[in-house]
């Protein structure tokens, strides 16, 4: 029930494409679902985050759609560029109320290289 | 954005000795920062969390003794990797939250432990 499930585990895109990742939850009283980036030998970038009452959210080349009946949530990387190469990161965490601590639950992470 | 520093970025002792890594939250006040492990490819593991004056909250399976966390201020906790041995070494990174908000997490730049 805590777990997310992310996929692929790697991917090989071509400049210019679209990279997609996804991921797949359990508990339904997840209600917040960030994207991490993270660069070798850093700590991980939040990249974006979208809560359930939506089904989609853009910031740039970065779009999060999210389906809340099938439990699942994607990231797509529009026009990708070789420096977007990183190991990327979705996660939930259950709704935050005064005095109580949530935790943010990890996928498994997804290595994206673009090559040139 | 809120950033938060992490240090010594890279670190390595003796088998026996104690190591302490810092994370400062450097131009906001965290009431709640939590300590991640990550080994090679591998996701983020949640060890601890820690609420300033009080005592941290291990999840299953981590030992408290090994891995003491003191989390004196609002803008500084610390991990103190206690007789370290090889099978310690690893990738530490703690996050902090941002007081007022619910989920919105800034990592550190995380520190490389190697145990020789």
């Amino acid at each position: 029930q805590q777990q997310v499930k992310q996929s692929p585990q790697s991917l090989i895109v071509q400049k210019g494409g679209i990279s997609i990742i996804n991921c797949a939850y359990e508990n339904t009283a997840f209600d917040y679902f960030p994207w991490y980036q993270q660069f070798p030998g850093k700590g991980p970038a939040l990249l974006i985050a979208i809560r359930p009452d939506v089904s989609e959210k853009k910031e740039g080349r970065f779009t999060i759609s999210f389906n809340k009946s099938a439990k699942q949530f994607s990231l797509h990387i529009m026009d990708s560029q070789p420096g977007d190469s990183a190991t990327y990161f979705c996660a939930a965490s259950r709704p935050f109320y005064g005095g109580a601590t949530n935790k943010l639950i990890f996928g498994t992470g997804t290595l994206l290289a673009v090559q040139p | 954005g809120a950033v938060v520093s992490q240090h010594p970025s890279r670190v390595i002792c003796k088998s026996g000795t104690s190591v302490k890594i810092e994370c400062r939250s450097l131009d906001f006040q965290a009431t709640t920062m939590f300590w991640y492990r990550q080994f090679p490819k591998q996701s983020l593991m949640l060890m601890a969390t820690s609420n300033e004056g009080s005592k941290a909250t291990y999840e299953q399976g981590v030992e408290k003794d090994k891995f003491l966390i003191n989390h004196a201020s609002l803008t500084l906790s610390t991990l103190t990797v206690t007789s370290a041995h090889p099978e310690d070494s690893s990738f530490y990174i703690c996050s902090a939250r941002l007081v007022g908000t619910s989920e919105k997490l800034f990592f550190g730049s995380g520190t490389q432990l190697s145990v020789l």
